[in-house]
């Protein structure tokens, strides 16, 4: 079955420093791609970093990089630099091919990212 | 270049009433994708349409039904609600030939029922 999960339901970070968000996921699909999104409280889900299953390089946009490792099915986000703004919930997602277009996206529990001055 | 409006942004209902939420996707894209997420929990997929028709569904009873329009805006619609029901209802919209990551939320609407 495809599954996602996030083994941190809370973490603390300084601001300014980096921090790493645990996402591991299953599936025995060989076509897929992760995202992370933050959801701040007002709801919204703001995507920040895609990764193909088929891409070579880990995804990288601003001060998030996404940490891929294929084999053992982990997709660690990265935020570098934290800021107080960063802090909300984190969701890890999935996404497997339907018919050639976009299918449904397959979410974590999350993890609340809390960033202290 | 409005992004995905979801209409209400709450509403209160009572057990056993039927409950109609909107989405107006972001300009340009034809495909919009309903989730809902309980308090403490990441978004559940519902059901997805295209064309006017329900192309996916995830595991939501039948209570769980939904419609898309020719100008590409949806609606979800819940049956004989529940206390179970009470969430956060996320509109995803997108473009069914688009990118791999052109997925854009909406706000969502809270629904409590009691």
């Amino acid at each position: 079955a495809q599954k996602i999960t996030q083994t941190q339901p809370g973490m603390f970070v300084q601001e300014k420093e980096a921090v790493t968000l645990d996402c591991t996921y299953d599936t025995s699909d060989q076509s897929y791609g992760l995202f992370w999104y933050k959801q701040p409280s007002s709801g919204e889900m703001i995507f920040l970093i895609y990764q193909g299953s088929y891409d070579e390089q880990n995804a990288t946009e601003g001060r998030y990089s996404l940490n891929f490792q294929k084999a053992r099915k982990s997709a660690n986000l990265v935020i570098s630099a934290s800021q107080l703004g960063d802090s909300a919930m984190y969701f890890c997602a999935m996404r497997l091919n339907y018919g050639g277009s976009q299918g449904n996206l397959i979410f974590g529990k999350g993890t609340k990212l809390s960033v202290k001055p | 270049d409005a992004g995905v409006t979801q209409s209400p942004t709450h509403l209160i209902k009572t057990r056993g009433q039927q409950v109609t939420l909107r989405c107006s996707p972001k300009s340009g894209h034809d495909t919009v994708s309903w989730y809902q997420q309980a308090l403490g929990q990441g978004p559940q997929f519902i059901f997805q349409y295209y064309e006017e028709e329900e192309r996916q569904r995830g595991n939501f009873p039948d209570r769980f039904s939904g419609h898309q329009f020719p100008n590409y805006s949806s609606e979800l619609n819940v049956n004989a609600l529940l206390l179970g029901d009470s969430a956060l209802y996320l509109c995803a919209s997108s473009l069914a030939t688009g990118a791999n990551y052109g997925y854009t939320f909406g706000s969502g609407t809270r629904l409590t029922v009691v």
